[in-house]
């Protein structure tokens, strides 16, 4: 399977925990996002990479929310300390190089649940 | 006033109808336009994708994009009960750094019933 994986897909956490998700882009594809989707909503922008560098971050992303993108490979998201409302489906997309499409392709996503 | 206006349904519709789905957006920036399928707990996954305005025909589904009228438009013909999701529209601008962040609708939920 060549598509966007994420991991975990669940994950249910107590309230004050910390958690870390990971995102493995499609091989080739420089650019990652990260969305959060709350239910008959549609996803909210967190993050974006270009490689390894974060080029931009939504001002909803409060400072307990930290990404990385190591090597320009995969991704980790880290939300610190977690408040109940956190839970949201977490999903990861990438895209190709600027000039090969600018589709984005999503991932299955991680659900947070914290109690 | 959101940037991009999507009714969220429900539609219900029989099978074999002719599916309409549209959103209506006010950033005369966007230029990339995208409808998304996405199932129940299931990541989004990308039907259809246009640059500018046009159509674009693909199997069932046809995409247009009016850019005076800042409306876009997915057309499902022939559909299936393996249509009932939730159909998203997503645009996007050119920004700094060739990001694409995606600004999106509520989500149309669709039912096809057999």
């Amino acid at each position: 399977d060549t598509g966007v994986s994420q991991d975990p897909r669940h994950k249910i956490t107590k309230r004050g925990q910390n958690v870390t998700f990971r995102c493995d882009p499609i091989s080739e594809h420089n650019r990652l996002y990260w969305y959060r989707q709350t239910l008959g909503q549609g996803p909210e922008f967190l993050t974006y990479f270009q490689n390894e560098a974060q080029l931009e971050k939504s001002r909803l992303l409060s400072d307990r929310f930290s990404a990385e993108r190591p090597k320009g490979s995969f991704s980790t998201l880290e939300i610190q300390r977690t408040e109940q409302g956190d839970s949201a489906m977490y999903l990861c997309a990438s895209s190709p190089p600027s000039g090969w499409g600018d589709e984005q392709y999503f991932g299955p996503g991680t659900r947070l649940t914290v109690t | 006033q959101k940037e991009v206006e999507q009714d969220p349904g429900p539609l219900s519709v029989p099978e074999g109808a002719i599916v309409s789905l549209n959103c209506t957006y006010s950033n005369s920036a966007f230029q990339y336009f995208m409808w998304y399928r996405q199932y129940s707990r299931k990541g989004p996954e990308l039907l259809m994708y246009t640059y500018s305005s046009g159509n674009k025909e693909d199997g069932r589904f046809t995409a247009q994009v009016d850019k005076s009228s800042k409306y876009i438009s997915l057309f499902i013909r022939d559909s299936q009960p393996s249509d009932s999701a939730t159909y998203l529209c997503a645009m996007s601008a050119e920004n700094a750094g060739n990001n694409r962040k995606l600004i999106w609708g509520l989500g149309t939920s669709l039912a096809v019933n057999p």
